[in-house]
């Protein structure tokens, strides 16, 4: 079955950049026929996707308004993996991270990265 | 305005039915979209339950009960999941999603307590 295993820093400071990579294991990220998606979660800010990126041919990508500008996936077929990054993060970005596989709905889960801002 | 508005809690009785509604923001048509339902428990992601545009439309999850079902109320330009028979485990958020322009929009979230 697939698996979504999550990494990066829980800590990030002001105005840098947050990175986290999602390892994938029972599917491949260029697969036709899923796409690979970040979605956050806080407190205030509830669920909240951010994005995601899929292969058809060529790679598409799709971001949301509120992180458009500052966000970037990156599938990385060597090692089987995608990435996101966050831009010029604030507190508003401090959240609980989750990368999702996305069939006909989103499928699978990494096990959530909590990431905090402060300096 | 949220895009996607649920109340933000809902308790009932165990054995008892749950109507969690979905509302959409003005401008949206609900007749348009399918709606998709996840349940949220304490320190696990979301996992869906099932998703519905109408009845020859719609796909209950792998293992989801029956007891969940899903509707849309077009007259208040709402999806609505409904809960049957009420167990504890049920006790989650619940989470509507739809995907307008490209995008994933969750809901509020929906707090139910099974008392």
């Amino acid at each position: 079955q697939v698996q979504l295993q999550q990494s990066g820093p829980g800590l990030v400071k002001p105005s840098q950049t947050l990175s986290l990579t999602c390892a994938i294991s029972g599917d491949s990220v260029s697969s036709n026929v899923a796409a690979w998606n970040w979605i956050r979660q806080s407190p205030s800010r509830g669920l909240e996707w951010l994005g995601r990126t899929y292969y058809r041919s060529k790679w598409y990508y799709d971001y949301a308004v509120s992180v458009k500008g500052r966000i970037t996936i990156s599938p990385d077929t060597s090692l089987n993996q995608f990435s996101l990054q966050l831009n010029s993060v604030t507190s508003e970005d401090a959240a609980l991270y989750y990368c999702a596989r996305e069939g006909f709905y989103f499928d699978n889960w990494g096990q959530g990265a909590l990431v905090t801002v402060s300096s | 305005q949220a895009v996607l508005t649920q109340p933000s809690s809902l308790s009932a009785s165990p054995g008892a039915s749950a109507s969690l509604t979905c509302t959409l923001r003005s401008g949206i048509n609900v007749g348009s979209y399918t709606i998709y339902w996840y349940q949220q428990k304490p320190g696990s992601p979301p996992q869906y339950l099932l998703r519905y545009y109408s009845d020859s439309e719609k796909l209950q999850g792998s293992g989801v009960p029956s007891r969940f079902s899903g509707s849309k109320d077009a007259s208040a330009n709402a999806g609505i999941l409904l809960i049957s028979g009420l167990q504890s485990e049920d006790e989650a958020d619940y989470y509507c999603m739809i995907w307008h322009r490209s995008a994933s929009v969750f809901g509020t979230g929906t707090k139910v307590t099974v008392l």
